[in-house]
């Protein structure tokens, strides 16, 4: 399979909880980020980790990253319905450019 | 600051013509990327440019496609005789400098490009 797999591919919640997606690559990478899109629109870079990093936060946004599993999580919390979108994590190795996994789609329920 | 800006935003083709897809990278940026995402997929990387200078062409078919980065004026990715596998959304990002250590790329809104 590629780098940067995300699961899982589609994710369905109610809103105000919270929102977990898993992200796993292969190869050694300078850094991680995730980025949302809506349906059918550009994407939005939410954030990114360098990989001596092990978490970080950005308003509801928490990411981490495990480097020792090759494997990252972001989680949503206190989710509402204008998170709805798909998420996806990309992994930067050398040569700046940037490997997307499949993707998540969550849907928020109001 | 104007972000990355891509024209066409849609764009219809008949099998065998061309498409030109055209990407302005934001102001200051001098690296652009172009990525091609198939429905309900993620973003394939496709090749890397700095001014006048193909970086990393490794994503791109080795027929038809050809991208450019002049000095002067927009990054062109253009595909000769469409056929409808090339049927996707195109996405150019820029980013400021590679020498840093860590890369955001700044996404435009996509071309979608459909081949009938």
């Amino acid at each position: 399979s590629q780098q940067g797999e995300e699961d899982p591919q589609a994710l369905s919640i109610q809103e105000g909880e919270n929102a977990t997606m898993n992200c796993s690559y292969k190869t050694s990478i300078n850094n991680l980020q995730w980025y949302r899109q809506n349906s059918g629109r550009g994407l939005v870079h939410l954030i990114l980790i360098r990989s001596n990093e092990r978490e970080k936060h950005s308003g509801r946004l928490r990411v981490t990253l495990d480097t020792s599993k090759k494997s990252s999580s972001l989680l949503i919390t206190a989710s509402r319905a204008a998170d709805t979108a798909s998420y996806f994590c990309a992994t930067e190795a050398a040569g700046n450019k940037l490997t997307f996994g499949g993707g998540t789609r969550v849907l928020v329920k109001p | 600051n104007a972000g990355v800006m891509q024209n066409p935003r849609h764009l219809v083709r008949r099998r065998g013509q061309e498409a030109r897809l055209r990407c302005s990278p934001m102001k200051g940026h001098s690296h652009v990327y172009w990525y091609r995402q198939l429905p309900e997929e993620g973003l394939k990387f496709m090749v890397y440019l700095q001014k006048e200078n193909i970086i990393d062409e490794s994503g791109m078919p080795k027929e038809r496609f050809s991208a450019e980065f002049p000095k002067e004026g927009p990054s062109i990715l253009r595909i000769q005789q469409v056929v409808r596998g090339d049927s996707a959304a195109y996405f150019c990002a820029s980013s400021p400098d590679s020498s840093s250590s860590y890369n955001e790329q700044f996404f435009g809104p996509g071309t979608r490009l459909t081949v009938l």
